[in-house]
């Protein structure tokens, strides 16, 4: 069956650039996550929904990030301005109901700015 | 503040030598931990959770709230489990659930 797909899989700004990065969760997961992946610092929470709402905001890292759901499903990521310290993998989960379910991982979009 | 530690980065392992990758958690209350690996080039997946009691490829984690830990653990380690594991801890707040993962520890076994 399908899994979580992330697109693009790979993207390269440049610095002051805004960038979107796109999540599709598994059919009928109602919860989704945005993790950041860096090297040497593991995977890094950013944010949640559980629907289209998030609960806490607080894990994004300034306020150039933002996320967005919208239908249940598809989630954005925006970052804007980047800037070099941006440059990780950004990896979206999904599933059934956020909590101590299983998350499906995506495989990640890498993202790196010049 | 460091909710999951995973002190260690690397680990080597002979093959067939027991393997332990230790994980201590910073939470008061009664969280729920995973494991998660990520095999190469393969996507990050659950290995195991500690609600379920389950033992998944002949590794078992225990959670020990005296000791705030929650290690994994297999007796024989085999080649195939070479890869990046990472423990992580959920618990809900009033603004909704919190999540952390470790830094990871990559497990080499070596034939």
């Amino acid at each position: 069956g399908a899994g979580v797909s992330q697109s693009p899989s790979n993207k390269v700004t440049e610095k002051g650039k805004d960038v979107e990065l796109r999540c599709d969760p598994i059919s009928g997961h109602t919860a989704l996550y945005w993790y950041r992946q860096s090297l040497g610092q593991g995977l890094e929470f950013l944010i949640y929904f559980q629907g289209n709402s998030a609960p806490d905001k607080s894990g994004l890292p300034s306020d150039r990030f933002s996320a967005e759901r919208t239908g249940g499903s598809v989630s954005t990521l925006t970052i804007q301005r980047t800037q070099q310290e941006d440059s990780a993998v950004y990896l979206c989960a999904s599933s059934f109901v956020a909590g101590n379910y299983e998350q499906y991982f995506g495989p990640g979009t890498r993202l790196t700015v010049t | 503040a460091q909710r999951v530690t995973q002190p260690e980065k690397l680990l080597s392992v002979f093959k067939g030598a027991p393997v332990e990758l230790k994980c201590n958690y910073s939470y008061s209350g009664s969280p729920e931990l995973f494991w998660y690996v990520q095999y190469s080039r393969q996507r990050l997946q659950l290995l195991l959770r500690h609600i379920s009691r389950e033992s998944i490829k002949g590794f078992t984690a225990d959670l020990n709230k005296g000791e705030t830990s929650f290690h994994l653990k297999k007796p024989f380690a085999q080649e195939e489990d070479s890869a990046m594991y990472y423990c992580a801890l959920s618990y809900p707040l009033n603004t909704g659930n919190q999540f952390y993962f470790g830094t990871g520890t990559s497990l080499t076994v070596i034939p």
